[in-house]
């Protein structure tokens, strides 16, 4: 299994700019999320989905989108990017949280600069 | 609301030496709580839960409910621990972590 993969690994945009982060699982999980690492305030959720076809708000969902048409994609829209979205974002995914194991299972991160 | 509070941005402990990253939290019902770990270069990864009471890579951490605290320790820190370290908590029925600010834990040999 190739496990929680996020393309692409870096990427720069201009203000204004629009683009869709990809996140993908072949772990059959339910549950997947979106964060966004900023020094100092660790990690912060964006959006988060329990299953194909239902996206509900985190903590910071303010300029980003998301959409679950299948279990395994998870993609992240960035509407009109703006500098404070600079930031290193994380998808995530869990098998279910009604079982008592809960881990979350990350991806190795998209790094993104907006100019 | 709930809260997770890592006072600690950095830590630097010598090799050997015992370590304690703390973490506090602000729930009034009953949590489930974690320690997340990256290393560098590597993905974020579960450390341990509190529910499993294990240790892991000589890890421990208590749940004390008086406190509201899942301090983080290991009586004798080990150069590959270096690593930032993040607290999270899973409120009671809710589908989703809270994460602390995170603490970047430095070893000295």
């Amino acid at each position: 299994n190739a496990g929680v993969t996020q393309t692409p690994k870096f990427q720069v945009l201009k203000t204004g700019q629009s683009m869709t982060l990809q996140c993908a699982q072949d772990m059959n999980h339910e549950y997947m999320s979106w964060y966004r690492q900023d020094p100092g305030m660790g990690l912060r959720l964006i959006h988060y989905s329990v299953g194909a076809g239902i996206t509900d708000q985190g903590e910071v969902p303010n300029g980003y989108n998301v959409s679950r048409s299948t279990t395994e994609d998870f993609p992240l829209r960035l509407l009109s990017a703006a500098p404070s979205q600079t930031s290193v974002y994380f998808c995530a995914s869990t098998p279910s949280w009604g079982s008592s194991y809960n881990e979350q299972f990350f991806g190795p991160g998209t790094r993104l600069t907006v100019l | 609301a709930q809260r997770v509070t890592q006072p600690e941005k950095l830590l630097s402990v010598f090799k050997g030496a015992p370590v304690e990253l703390k973490c506090n939290y602000s729930y009034s019902g009953s949590p489930e709580l974690f320690w997340y770990v990256q290393y560098s270069r590597q993905r974020l990864q579960l450390l341990l839960r509190h529910i499993s009471r294990e240790s892991i890579k000589g890890f421990t951490a208590d749940l004390n409910k008086g406190e509201t605290s899942f301090h983080l320790k290991k009586p004798f820190a080990q150069e590959e621990d270096s690593a930032m370290y993040y607290c999270a908590l899973k409120p009671q029925g809710a589908q989703k972590l809270v994460f602390g600010q995170g603490t970047r834990l430095t070893i000295n040999p």
